[in-house]
């Protein structure tokens, strides 16, 4: 069976600072990742993706993730943290298998402080 | 501008009163889906739409209905909501079930069921 972990409700980092979102995985056969982030009030927005190639993915506003197929994880990194990095991160993820399903995992709070 | 709609974006109801939830997207996306968003347990699919007239059954799909009649809109009717359907709920789509591309929401709609 499928499943996704964000082990951390909240992650506080301080601005200018780098930041860390965990995830990990669980799939039979190859793993689909993504990266979401949840702005107050607003809808999900796509932020980065790994589908196959380089382990490192650069995404949208600065963010990258690195694939780990070892440790099954897809963390969410960014070198130089932001006030306005403030808001709810959803990793998601998909096995390779036509029946498989996207699902998302429970979310992470990234709190910025000034 | 490419979006997913949501109509209305907060609605207050009460216990076995019918309502519908708009979606529609202007993107030509074959897939359109419906997420409940809840605390501590991320997104859940609800019901999803390969295409006009294909619907399927996502993982909490009891106590909804959907109806795919025209590709741009996803409909989400409560036929007797209860208060467990309380919730924020997402219309998503995308060029396909979310394998190999992003899926594109919409602002959400917060139901509150009294």
């Amino acid at each position: 069976a499928q499943s996704v972990a964000q082990p951390e409700d909240q992650v506080n980092v301080a601005e200018g600072n780098p930041l860390t979102v965990k995830c990990t995985y669980s799939v039979s056969g190859n793993p689909y990742l993504f990266w979401y982030v949840q702005y107050p009030n607003r809808g999900l927005q796509f932020l980065l993706k790994y589908i196959t190639g380089d382990n490192l993915v650069k995404g949208s506003y600065g963010f990258e993730a690195e694939f780990n197929k070892s440790q099954t994880s897809f963390h969410l990194k960014k070198p130089s943290a932001l006030v306005s990095d403030s808001a709810l991160y959803f990793c998601a993820v998909r096995g390779n298998y036509n029946t498989d399903k996207l699902i998302f995992g429970t979310g992470t709070r990234l709190q910025v402080f000034p | 501008e490419a979006q997913v709609t949501q109509n209305p974006r907060y609605l207050i109801t009460v216990t076995g009163k019918k309502l519908t939830v708009t979606c529609s997207q202007n993107m030509n996306h074959e897939y359109m889906s419906w997420y409940r968003q809840d605390p501590g347990l991320g997104l859940r699919q609800i019901y999803y739409s390969m295409n006009v007239e294909v619907t399927d059954k996502g993982d909490v799909p009891e106590g909804y209905k959907v109806s795919r009649k025209e590709k741009r809109n996803f409909p989400l009717i409560l036929e007797s909501p209860s208060p467990n359907q309380t919730s924020l709920y997402f219309c998503a789509s995308s060029w396909d079930r979310g394998v190999y591309n992003e899926q594109f929401f919409g602002p959400g709609t917060r139901l509150t069921v009294l």
